[in-house]
């Protein structure tokens, strides 16, 4: 079974610190993922991957970064992080294949609160 | 950007009746998938259907697709207290691998 693992489940940060999300993959999958889910709105796609050291722009990707320096690793930065971006993360990771069959494995999560 | 919608937006059922839920979506598309995410989990997948398929079964899962009015449904059959979830659609445009979630529909299932 695919497992995606995130490094923690629960987060707690103050307003201004540099925040480091963690994901990392087992299945030798090109593609990640990396989402927040809030009330009302959904999975709103924030990065991308589909290769070690590319990387995408999703819908919402003012105030975050991200790091593939790995292909099992990819990494959700928030340079300093606000309380707007209090919410749930996920990641999520998939196999290259076009067009056909892309089913997403998604990490556990990690909510995330900015103080 | 959100592709798909579902309908309703949340639904409460007696266990044993079916439940079913609906989404629409806007562009063309390679699949359609649907996912469940339990209280405060990661999304799980549930069943995928190609944009030349009109349905598909899986255990007590049944999907639908009509390209023509951009909508699938999802049918829970006889359903039980542990289907109590969130469901998710998800539409593939064929761009990039990347999928375009739903709000979600909240399903509970009473016993």
């Amino acid at each position: 079974d695919v497992k995606v693992t995130q490094s923690s489940r629960y987060l707690v940060k103050r307003t201004g610190e540099k925040v480091f999300l963690e994901c990392v993959q087992d299945m030798d999958h090109e593609n990640m993922f990396w989402y927040r889910q809030d009330p009302g709105l959904g999975l709103r796609l924030i990065y991308f991957s589909y290769d070690v050291k590319m990387k995408e722009k999703g819908d919402i990707p003012e105030g975050y970064s991200v790091s593939r320096e790995k292909k099992e690793r990819f990494s959700l930065i928030l340079e300093s992080a606000s309380t707007n971006q209090t919410s749930m993360y996920l990641c999520a990771s998939s196999l290259s294949v076009r067009g056909s069959y892309n089913e997403q494995f998604f990490g556990p999560g990690t909510r995330l609160t900015v103080l | 950007s959100q592709q798909g919608e579902e309908d309703p937006q949340a639904l409460s059922i007696q266990e044993g009746e079916n439940a079913t839920m609906n989404c629409s979506y806007k562009t063309s598309i390679n699949n359609l998938q649907w996912y469940r995410q339990n209280s405060g989990r990661g999304l799980v997948h549930l069943i995928l259907i190609r944009s030349n398929e009109r349905e598909k079964h899986s255990g007590r899962l049944r999907v639908t697709l009509d390209t023509s009015k951009k909508s699938s449904s999802l049918l829970i059959t006889a359903s039980r207290a542990a289907d109590t979830a969130s469901y998710f659609c998800a539409t593939d445009t064929g761009a990039n691998s990347k999928l375009t979630f739903g709000k979600g529909i909240t399903l509970s299932v009473r016993p």
